[in-house]
């Protein structure tokens, strides 16, 4: 059972949009922890896709955004692409666990 | 360019040790703090240790109840990780990252390709 809750699955069609929702509480966003969002394609490592809520790193398409609200947070993609085809998680920090938690993590299908 | 290159893994019985490392370069090693996460097969991410960049201060999972170690060596550019009283739940891919922190907020910029370690008689 992860500390930050995210849907096992979602799926969209080509050219269409989808989010991705992570619910966590008040010891982690709540508490005002920032969320990041990782890529995981399949057979590889995960890579920084969103950091600090709502930042993309350098390379990342402006396809995917983020934002955080209350105790959630979430991953917005537009435009889906079969690359988009993945594992997203998403990760906080954790103040009554003094330390970093992850999303159990959510598999992208594009129809 | 970053590059993290972990090496180290392997099959090893219920009870064993391991050590596990990850040879950094592209970047001033002592600057950045350094982490394991590993990944059970079929399984999602949990962040395993952390080390800050002067290796004074390193922070566990509490799951590990104190079996595992954590250090760096600057004269090699390589972090390491200790495993000792191995179990099957240890059965994962280990993955190194580097930590980018932000006012108290942490994430990995960069991951290694991974490790497998495998623990079964």
């Amino acid at each position: 059972q992860s500390v930050l809750t995210q849907p096992p699955s979602v799926s969209g069609a080509p050219g269409q949009s989808v989010t991705i929702s992570c619910t966590g509480s008040s010891s982690n966003i709540g508490a005002n922890y920032d969320v990041h969002w990782y890529q995981q394609l399949p057979g590889t490592a995960p890579k920084l896709l969103i950091y600090e809520n709502n930042n993309r790193p350098s390379g990342v398409p402006d396809r995917f955004s983020g934002s955080k609200s209350g105790t959630s947070a979430s991953l917005a993609i537009t435009g889906l692409q079969a690359e988009d085809e993945a594992d997203y998680y998403c990760q906080s920090y954790d103040s009554s666990l003094s330390g970093v938690v992850f999303g159990g993590g959510t598999k992208l299908t594009v129809l | 360019d970053v590059q993290l290159l972990e090496s180290g893994g392997g099959l090893v019985q219920p009870g064993g040790s391991l050590r596990l490392s990850c040879a950094a370069s592209g970047f001033t090693f002592s600057t950045f703090a350094m982490n394991w996460v590993r990944q059970a097969p079929g399984k999602g991410l949990e962040w395993v240790s952390t080390i800050s960049g002067s290796g004074g201060d390193t922070y566990y999972a509490d799951s590990l109840e104190g079996r595992f170690t954590i250090s760096r060596d600057y004269s090699k550019n390589t972090l390491y990780l200790q495993m000792n009283s191995l179990r099957a739940e240890d059965t994962a891919v280990y993955y190194c990252a580097r930590d980018r922190c932000s006012g108290g907020n942490c994430y990995f910029d960069y991951w290694g390709q991974g490790t497998l370690v495998t623990v079964s008689s």
